[in-house]
């Protein structure tokens, strides 16, 4: 069974367009999470959700919209792509409990590539 | 601020050890983290270490923390070919369980 999933695994589409990636998890956890990893394999982090809601909006463009319509589901919407845009995005969760190691579990990534 | 610095690079034969280095700025973090990314996968996360601890050992890993230099080690015995991946050190940033990662240092083993 795949704990954290993505879709879709590759895309390729044109500077100026609309486009989204879904993420989900089935591991029953509160906090989700929306890394960026770009070509030289640094990862930051874009976005986190705990239980719908947003707790961590990193300094990214506001053409970056996620959107979280239960606790299992972050998709991430990108509006009129740029070329910066290009990079594998990752979707992770975690079930947060205060002092506990809180891992991370990570989707596959989405690479997205525009053109 | 919230810093996490790695060599991007490890080279070693098959069957010897290897150390991949890592320092950190936040001395908040209560745990410190490896994980491991294999080629086209997402990352797994490898061992982890509590923030009051020296060392700790797993099979073939061994983590040292240094808190007063904050730094960071990953140690791989008998390192075998399937160990060549990119290997990420995080600790926790101050805000919702986000993790600052290092740049990640590639390991290859040669046979």
């Amino acid at each position: 069974d795949t704990a954290v999933s993505q879709t879709p695994k590759y895309l390729v589409t044109q500077m100026g367009n609309d486009k989204s990636i879904k993420c989900e998890q089935n591991l029953g956890h509160d906090t989700m999470y929306w890394y960026k990893q770009d070509s030289k394999k640094f990862l930051k982090i874009m976005f986190s959700y705990n239980n719908k809601e947003l707790i961590i909006n990193e300094t990214v463009p506001n053409r970056f919209s996620p959107k979280s319509p239960d606790k299992a589901h972050l998709n991430l919407h990108i509006n009129s792509l740029e070329l910066g845009d290009s990079a594998v995005y990752f979707c992770a969760s975690s079930q947060d409990r205060a002092g506990g190691i809180n891992e991370q579990f990570f989707g596959p990534g989405t690479r997205l590539t525009v053109l | 601020g919230e810093d996490v610095e790695q060599s991007l690079f490890l080279s070693v034969r098959e069957g010897d050890s290897s150390v991949i280095n890592c320092t950190y700025t936040d001395s908040s973090s209560t745990y410190l983290y490896w994980y491991k990314q294999e080629p086209g996968a997402g990352l797994q996360l490898l061992t982890y270490i509590f923030s009051n601890m020296d060392m700790k050992q797993d099979q073939r890993l061994t983590v040292l923390l240094n808190k007063k230099d904050k730094h960071l080690s990953l140690r791989i015995a008998d390192t075998q070919t399937g160990d060549s991946a990119i290997y990420f050190c995080a600790e926790v940033g101050n805000q919702g369980g986000k993790l600052i990662f290092g740049q990640g240092t590639e390991l290859s083993v040669k046979p």
